[in-house]
């Protein structure tokens, strides 16, 4: 089962910053939160993952609080391109490191 | 750069029939994991393999479906006899290295079964 709690939908003006959340309450602390996006009919895309620090790249923003139990995606100016399912997970650390993926929070950005 | 390619991309058979999808990971990646996504639902991890080796097939079902990884060419990840309920895309994804490399997906193939 997937470690991770996220809202079933969200959606956002095209333009503004949108801001995912996601709980991990039980993560372990050797646990890394990635964030993946799937486009209608494609792969998933990976956007970023971190441990305990904020991380940011080209395409966003991942904020993680101290206590590590919930985390943040943000994307600075949300286009219409970046409608998609957002996943949120806590990579299992064993002796495959596999993706196990939750159902997700739906985006839609707003023209 | 290429990434990960998977063909075909859409794959019609007949209830009995086999699937054969491949999958060639990133250039120098030498893992890669299948995932199989359902109609309407999230992706299941279903097997990992390194080169010539099997390490993790605990999301694959124990009859019909086999996967390898051969020490040249693609990853191949074959059904046999398929079901109506095999009907499904398959994401293959590869990494660099085990660990908190990230896995790259490909597009995906999907299996349509008559």
């Amino acid at each position: 089962d997937a470690k991770t709690t996220q809202p079933p939908s969200m959606d956002c003006a095209e333009g503004r910053a949108a801001n995912l959340p996601c709980n991990h309450s039980t993560i372990s602390g050797n646990e890394y939160v990635y964030w993946y996006r799937q486009i209608h009919s494609q792969g998933p895309q990976y956007i970023i993952h971190g441990l305990k620090n904020n991380e940011t790249n080209e395409m966003a923003s991942l904020i993680i609080t101290e206590d590590r139990k919930s985390s943040t995606l943000i994307l600075p100016h949300a286009t219409l391109r970046d409608t998609a399912v957002y996943y949120c997970i806590v990579r299992v650390v064993d002796s495959s490191y596999k993706l196990i993926f939750g159902s997700g929070t739906r985006l839609l950005v707003r023209p | 750069n290429a990434g990960v390619m998977q063909n075909p991309r859409h794959l019609v058979r007949r209830r009995g029939q086999e699937a054969r999808l491949r999958c060639s990971p990133v250039k120098g990646h030498s893992h890669v994991y299948w995932y199989r996504q359902l109609p309407e639902e999230g992706l299941k991890f279903m097997v990992y393999l390194q080169k010539e080796n099997i390490i993790d097939e605990s999301g694959m079902p124990k009859e019909r479906f086999s996967a390898e990884f051969p020490k040249e060419g693609p990853s191949i990840l074959r059904i046999q006899q398929v079901v109506r309920g095999d009907s499904a895309a398959y994401f293959c994804a590869s990494s660099l290295v085990q660990g908190r490399q990230p896995q790259h997906f490909g597009d995906g193939t999907r299996l349509s079964i008559l």
